[in-house]
């Protein structure tokens, strides 16, 4: 069973970081595109960034560059996100999601809840 | 970019209709489309994927169709466990994917 759990969300100040990971189980991780999308409270899906198999490619949604940062480690079947010079319109449940054959989202994981707030 | 336009952006309807939501592109995406549907506090489930393929497990009641610019997600007769959001999501360039607002289905 394809399993994908993030954690790391929190409760950071305007200016901070954080740092997101999810855990995936049941595939071959590293046979596979992995993202990040958001959503923020009561607001629709965003497409955050996602990253090649190998780590070798990763692309970002315009707002975010330059700030956050997508990685991954295929031996630890893990997909991270850091999150640096956090912005109140950061606010949102970050989900890990696989990419499946092309680039649609086949699975996704349950979310996890960054706020920024002072 | 690729702007994704949903309309619209509530439906009420009953159970047993036929309910259509349709979602636009900016500019030819091809058949490269993706439909969820999500319920308060979950997370999206996929339900079509390149505008009219089911997704394994998804009701048959559930139906895509479109290419370039204008694409459907077509509910055939509306069931208690479909009222949720609804959203798709443009795949034509991998580097830049999109979604469209989202479509909020309601009990009338």
């Amino acid at each position: 069973e394809v399993q994908l759990v993030e954690s790391g969300g929190g409760l950071v100040q305007p200016g901070g970081s954080l740092r997101l990971s999810c855990a995936a189980s049941g595939f071959t991780f590293s046979s596979y595109w992995m993202s990040w999308v958001r959503q923020a409270p009561g607001k629709g899906l965003e497409w955050v960034a996602n990253i090649k198999q190998d780590g070798s490619e990763k692309n970002y949604v315009d707002s975010v560059k330059g700030r956050l940062t997508i990685s991954r480690d295929n031996a630890k079947n893990s997909l991270y996100l850091q999150m640096n010079s956090l912005r109140a319109e950061d606010t949102a449940v970050y989900y890990c999601a696989r990419a499946g054959t092309m680039d649609y989202f086949d699975y996704w994981g349950q979310g996890t809840l960054v706020t920024v707030s002072s | 970019d690729i702007q994704m336009t949903q309309s619209p952006s509530t439906l009420s309807a009953s159970v047993g209709d036929r309910v259509t939501i349709t979602c636009r592109a900016s500019q030819s995406i091809s058949s490269w489309l993706a439909w969820y549907q999500q319920k308060p506090g979950k997370a999206p489930k996929l339900l079509i994927y390149k505008a009219s393929s089911l997704e394994s497990g998804v009701p048959s009641r559930f139906s895509g169709s479109g290419s370039g610019t204008e694409f459907t997600l077509t509910i055939s007769s509306l069931q208690p466990d479909d009222f949720a959001t609804y959203y798709c999501q443009q795949y034509n360039s991998y580097s830049s994917l999109t979604f469209g607002g989202g479509t909020k289905v309601e009990i009338k």
